[in-house]
């Protein structure tokens, strides 16, 4: 069985830096690339980016180029999307998901369940 | 880039059909047939309903169907049961090889 779990729910100040992640499961991790989407509370769903794990090559929406990272690490099956310095406006559920297809990453078809991130101070 | 264009809100009655457009430009739903429709329901992670427009995965009820139409893509439910009433999102592949979703519509089962 496919799976995708994430890490658990943060509760962070303005400033900090944090790092959530995206452990997969039940199929070649470098086959497929994994995304990352942000849903702000009572908000819709944004795409942020993704990874091809077996090259590492990354694509970023404009709106989040700059603002996280998307990596993976091949040797544990696992992608994670981190901040160098939250904001207030970063609060939000994030979830990771894997695509449909392999080489592409135009939809996704496994979804995490959601790993809610809190920035206040 | 924007977000694609959907209503805010749709509603029909048990055993009706109901259509939930999505707008673009040429640059992403328009310019190519990477268009998908995701099923939430509150508090739950996104389910992938449509794909390439058109194709449904494997265990989604034939109930749900899209289409595309130049900038204007769609996805209809026939039969509508109570179990449907989730938020709708599309999302595009764009001419920048990124993807973009849209605004997401609330179905209300009457």
């Amino acid at each position: 069985e496919v799976q995708l779990v994430q890490s658990g729910a943060e509760v962070k100040k303005p400033g900090e830096s944090l790092m959530i992640s995206c452990e997969t499961s039940g199929y070649s991790f470098t086959t497929y690339c994994i995304g990352w989407v942000r849903q702000m509370p009572g908000k819709g769903l944004e795409w942020m980016g993704i990874i091809y794990p077996g090259d590492s090559d990354t694509r970023y929406s404009p709106s989040f180029q700059g603002q996280v990272t998307i990596s993976a690490d091949k040797s544990i099956s696992t992608a994670y999307v981190q901040w160098s310095s939250l904001r207030a406006s970063d609060t939000a559920i994030y979830f990771c998901a894997r695509a449909a297809a392999a080489g592409r990453h135009d939809a996704f078809d496994i979804w995490g369940q959601g790993t809610m991130v809190t920035v206040s101070s | 880039q924007s977000a694609l264009t959907q209503p805010a809100s749709v509603s029909g009655s048990p055993g009706q059909s109901i259509t939930i457009s999505c707008t673009g430009t040429s640059s992403d739903l328009g310019g190519y047939n990477y268009v998908s429709w995701y099923q939430q329901h509150p508090g739950k992670a996104p389910k992938l309903m449509i794909y390439d427009v058109s194709n449904r995965p494997s265990g989604v009820s034939n109930r749900f169907s899209g289409s595309k139409s130049g900038n204007t893509a769609s996805l209809t439910i026939s039969g509508l049961q109570a179990e449907d009433e989730a938020y709708y999102y599309c999302s595009s592949y764009t001419s920048t090889s990124t993807v973009v979703f849209g605004g997401g519509t609330r179905l209300t089962v009457l």
